[in-house]
């Protein structure tokens, strides 16, 4: 089976913009969670959809945005970039829940200037 | 929520030696902990997992224990070779159960020749 994959890899914005990132799941897997890696905050969790509903939310502001398709592919979105959003996004993909494991894409670079 | 602390932070050991790397939790209701190895430039991926019923899990040269009563859960990995040189992650669910994990501060462990 494929990964997840991510696109895109690599991203420059500048500070006020916004950004949109997709992730294809593996096939058969309708969980998708967002994740956000920074080297002072380390992985920390964006939000988590199943089924087109979003299940749960991280602590993060509202300029953060997601959601899920009928074909389990997911997009996340960023408004009013600051420069603080600067990270790696990682995207992970599971069956369904619980505690099955949570399989992670290679994650979208995202620098703003 | 749940907190997840993991210690070393780097962690540098002699080709051939073993490396252990602790993670606590907070949350007593935690039964699922995944460690993840991310390598420069890729997603976390997941090397091994425990679950609550059980307290210790091997595969080949990693294995994994879990103290439900101390709350702590550890990684092993004996007889350590370059490619095992990576950042080191531990996890437990947000909420005790399900839907999204918190992530200890990752361990850089490095393997000198």
């Amino acid at each position: 089976k494929a990964g997840v994959t991510q696109t895109p890899r690599y991203l420059i914005k500048t500070r006020g913009q916004q950004v949109t990132l997709s992730c294809s799941p593996i096939s058969g897997h309708r969980s998708v969670s967002w994740y956000q890696q920074t080297p002072g905050q380390g992985l920390q969790f964006l939000f988590e959809y199943f089924s087109e509903t979003q299940r749960n939310k991280g602590n993060f502001p509202g300029r953060f945005s997601g959601r899920q398709f009928s074909n389990s592919r997911s997009e996340m979105n960023v408004s009013t970039l600051e420069l603080g959003d600067s990270a790696l996004y990682l995207c992970a993909s599971r069956t369904s829940g619980g505690r099955e494991t949570q399989y992670f894409g290679p994650g979208t670079r995202l620098l703003v200037l | 929520g749940e907190n997840v602390e993991q210690h070393p932070s780097t962690l540098s050991v002699q080709e051939g030696d073993s490396a252990v790397i602790k993670c606590t939790y907070s949350d007593s209701a935690s039964n699922y902990f995944p460690w993840y190895k991310q390598e420069l430039g890729k997603g976390p991926q997941l090397i091994i997992d425990i679950r609550s019923n059980v307290g210790e899990k091997k595969d080949q040269r990693i294995a994994v224990t879990l103290n439900k009563t101390a709350k702590h859960f550890s990684l092993h990995i004996t007889e350590t070779q370059p490619e095992d040189s990576a950042v080191y992650f531990c996890a437990a669910p947000l909420r005790g159960g399900a839907d999204g994990l918190t992530f200890g501060k990752g361990t850089h462990l490095i393997i000198q020749p």
